[in-house]
C-alpha cells in the first residue's frame, strides 16, 4: 500500500529565507511523486513532479524538490521565500508500476511566510 | 483552455438526501478521478473513470457512485447522505499516465 508522511503541520519562515517542506513516502514499486499547493477555498495547483531521471526537479514559482530513493524522501525547497508562498502544500505519490493513476496524499503542511 | 471545471460550487443538503456533482475534464484528457477532502485533511481517492468505466476505487462505500460520459465528463453521486460526507469534493483529469493530474476548484458539500 502507498502512503505519504508530511511530519510538519506548519512551517514558519521569514520572507527572503530558504524554505523546506518535508515529505517521505512508501510505495511497493517505483514512485511517481508530486507536490501540489492549495490556496484557501481553492482546488489543488500542480507545482512539480518526479517521474524518472535527474533527482533534482524544478517546478513552478521557483520551487524545486529532491528525490532521495535511499531515504524515500521528496522534500520541497525554495531558495528565497515570498509572503505570497503562504499556503497549504501537499505531497502525493503514485505507484509507477501499476496502470492506475490513484494519488495518495499526505495530510498537508501549512507554510507561513512572514514579512 | 478552460481547465477542469466543476459544478456546483457549493451545495447544502440534509441527511438522507442524494446529491450529484459534475465535472468537465481539461481538453484532451480522458481520465477523471474524484477525491474527497475533509476539513484539515489531505484529499482521499474515491474512484477513477476511464473509457466510461470505473477503473479503480478507494475505500468508500457503495453510496458513492459515478459515471463517465462519451465526452469524458463525469458525475459523482452520493446517496443517503451522512453528516460525515460534508467535505470539498475535487475532480481531477489526466491524459498520459506519466503526467500529473489537473484539479478543478472543487464542490463544497455541507450536510445538515
Amino acid at each position: 500500500a502507498q502512503s505519504v508522511a508530511q511530519p510538519e503541520d506548519q512551517v514558519n519562515v521569514a520572507e527572503g529565507n530558504p524554505l523546506t517542506v518535508k515529505c517521505t513516502y512508501s510505495v511497493s514499486g517505483n514512485p511517481y511523486l508530486f507536490w501540489y499547493v492549495q490556496y484557501p477555498n481553492r482546488g489543488l495547483q500542480f507545482l512539480l513532479k518526479y517521474i524518472t531521471g535527474d533527482n533534482l526537479v524544478k517546478g513552478s514559482y521557483g520551487f524545486e524538490a529532491e528525490f532521495n530513493k535511499s531515504q524515500t524522501s521528496f522534500h520541497l525547497k525554495k531558495p528565497s521565500a515570498l509572503v505570497s508562498d503562504s499556503a497549504l502544500y501537499f505531497c502525493a505519490v503514485r505507484d509507477r508500476d501499476t496502470g492506475f493513476q490513484k494519488l495518495v496524499f499526505g495530510t498537508g503542511t501549512r507554510l507561513l511566510v512572514s514579512p | 483552455d478552460a481547465g477542469v471545471t466543476q459544478s456546483p460550487t457549493h451545495l447544502i443538503k440534509t441527511r438522507g438526501q442524494q446529491v450529484t456533482l459534475r465535472c468537465s475534464p481539461k481538453s484532451g484528457h480522458d481520465t477523471v478521478s474524484w477525491y474527497q477532502q475533509a476539513l484539515g485533511q489531505g484529499p482521499q481517492f474515491i474512484f477513477q473513470y476511464y473509457e466510461e468505466e470505473e477503473r479503480q476505487r478507494g475505500n468508500f462505500p457503495d453510496r458513492f457512485s459515478g459515471h463517465q460520459f462519451p465526452n469524458y465528463s463525469s458525475e459523482l453521486n452520493v446517496n443517503a447522505l451522512l453528516l460525515g460526507d460534508s467535505a470539498l469534493y475535487l475532480c481531477a483529469s489526466s491524459g498520459d499516465r506519466r503526467n500529473e493530474q489537473f484539479f478543478g476548484p472543487g464542490t463544497r458539500l455541507t450536510v445538515l
